[in-house]
């Protein structure tokens, strides 16, 4: 049973740090793996979306990585604002007739002004 | 854009009641899906639809739960009869045959009391 933890699941870095959030999943047998962000309340944006056969993505400041070998990706974040406040989800979808996307727990990041 | 939209953003029932979430997925998508966020917890898969009947639903997604795809574009979530534990939010995705990226509507907050 894919299992997809995130760590830390909580971060407060000062504003303009880089930083990374780490993703690992248990079984290496995935279609893609995406990352969204949720601010509170609210929906699921999708950030980046990395397909299986590839290692990374990049789309502005951020930067997804994949390893689907060893079971991990990371996102990094460049030059981070407070507008980046949020919490970050990483999901996988499975490589089997059923599609449906397991999702982790999250990472609640604070960027302090 | 096209995106996926979902009514109500907001709905308050009280227990035991039936209460219907509706969807409009993308027009062009062919794959439906539920998932729901219990406050504090992740987002788990409940069900995935296509062609017209259940592909997997997963085991939150018990009698009391039905899909329904009634007209062209709407896709619909039932609830028969409400318990407290099914207060979460609600998301409806879509995605295109052929592609693997499923696009999250902003979800519906469902509170029973």
């Amino acid at each position: 049973k894919q299992e997809v933890t995130q760590i830390p699941a909580a971060l407060s870095v000062p504003e303009g740090e880089n930083l990374v959030l780490n993703c690992s999943f248990t079984d290496s047998a995935i279609y893609n793996l995406q990352w969204f962000r949720q601010d509170p309340g609210k929906g699921l944006t999708s950030l980046l979306l990395i397909q299986s056969s590839q290692r990374e993505q990049t789309s502005g400041r951020l930067n997804a990585s994949l390893d689907k070998s060893s079971g991990r990706s990371t996102l990094y974040i460049a030059a981070s604002q407070p507008g980046d406040s949020a919490t970050y989800l990483c999901a996988v979808s499975a490589m089997n007739r059923d599609d449906k996307i397991i999702f982790g727990k999250g990472t609640r990041l604070h960027i302090l002004p | 854009e096209p995106e996926v939209t979902q009514t109500p953003s907001h709905q308050v029932t009280q227990m035991g009641q039936e209460v219907i979430l509706r969807c409009v997925p993308i027009s062009n998508h062919l794959y439906f899906y539920w998932y729901r966020q219990i406050l504090g917890q992740k987002v788990e898969f409940l069900v995935s639809f296509y062609n017209n009947e259940i592909s997997e639903k997963s085991e939150i997604f018990d009698d009391q739960f039905s899909v329904e795809r009634p007209d062209g574009s709407n896709f619909t979530l039932k609830i028969r009869s409400t318990k407290l534990e099914d207060s979460a939010m609600y998301f409806c995705a879509s995605r295109k045959d052929g592609t693997y990226e499923q696009y999250f509507g902003p979800g519906t907050r469902l509170t029973v009391t």
